[in-house]
């Protein structure tokens, strides 16, 4: 769905370096989330933010931070990556109105590799 | 901790077959409820949801879920798979009570079905 972009795709980086995920949408949606996906763990929440002002932790935020930047863009940072960092990581948005409230539309996903 | 639970990490069916897979979860509050799906290559897709009325509900290409609220359960079905579906599914649970939101995924399930 080209509608959440997520840059880039594939990240090789080294210990102890700084890190910045990038998330863009079309789809005009106020929610944005950011995840990452480990084998086993299935997806956990990073940060999510409801609109431009709003940002929230959620369950794993430690090691990482986030920008709002507008509505359409959300990025994820890694001040100092460290190797338990290495995942997948998935953008997502929603929107509260309509029939299906809070559905998660995802981007491609990024996958980070920390040596 | 809420938590979400999926019992089959990996399954394994021939075409024609039924399936069901398990999505236990533990939360008091009100919750909704998704099934999402992830295909070879491609992005997270929603499959079905839960929000309220009827506990059935039905999603694309013929899969339904049965949300028994008395045993936190929202287990997924469909009464033929094809070899289409191999994919990996993931339940998730979304609620928010006196201000605290949660999306949490369960692990997910890896699906083959062979042709």
């Amino acid at each position: 769905d080209a509608d959440v972009t997520q840059t880039p795709r594939n990240r090789i980086t080294k210990t102890g370096k700084r890190i910045m995920l990038e998330c863009s949408q079309t789809k005009g949606h106020d929610r944005m989330y950011w995840y990452r996906q480990d084998p086993g763990l299935g997806l956990r929440l990073i940060y999510y933010s409801f609109d431009v002002k709003d940002i929230n932790k959620g369950e794993i935020s430690d090691g990482y931070s986030v920008s709002r930047q507008a509505q359409a863009k959300f990025s994820l940072s890694l001040e100092s990556a460290i190797p338990n960092q290495t995942a997948l990581y998935f953008c997502a948005t929603s929107d509260i109105s309509g029939r299906a409230p809070d559905t998660q539309y995802f981007g491609p996903g990024t996958r980070l590799t920390v040596l | 901790a809420q938590s979400v639970s999926q019992h089959n990490h990996h399954v394994i069916l021939s075409e024609a077959a039924s399936l069901e897979l398990g999505c236990n979860y533990s939360y008091g509050g009100t919750v909704n409820l998704f099934w999402y799906v992830q295909y070879p290559g491609q992005h997270l897709q929603l499959l079905l949801k839960y929000f309220s009325g009827d506990p059935l509900v039905k999603g694309i290409k013929g899969f339904e879920a049965e949300f028994i609220k008395s045993k936190f359960s929202f287990n997924l079905r469909k009464p033929s798979v094809q070899w289409s579906d191999t994919a990996e599914y993931f339940c998730a649970v979304n609620a928010r009570n006196s201000g605290t939101y949660k999306y949490i995924f369960g692990t997910g399930t890896r699906l083959k079905v062979l042709a």
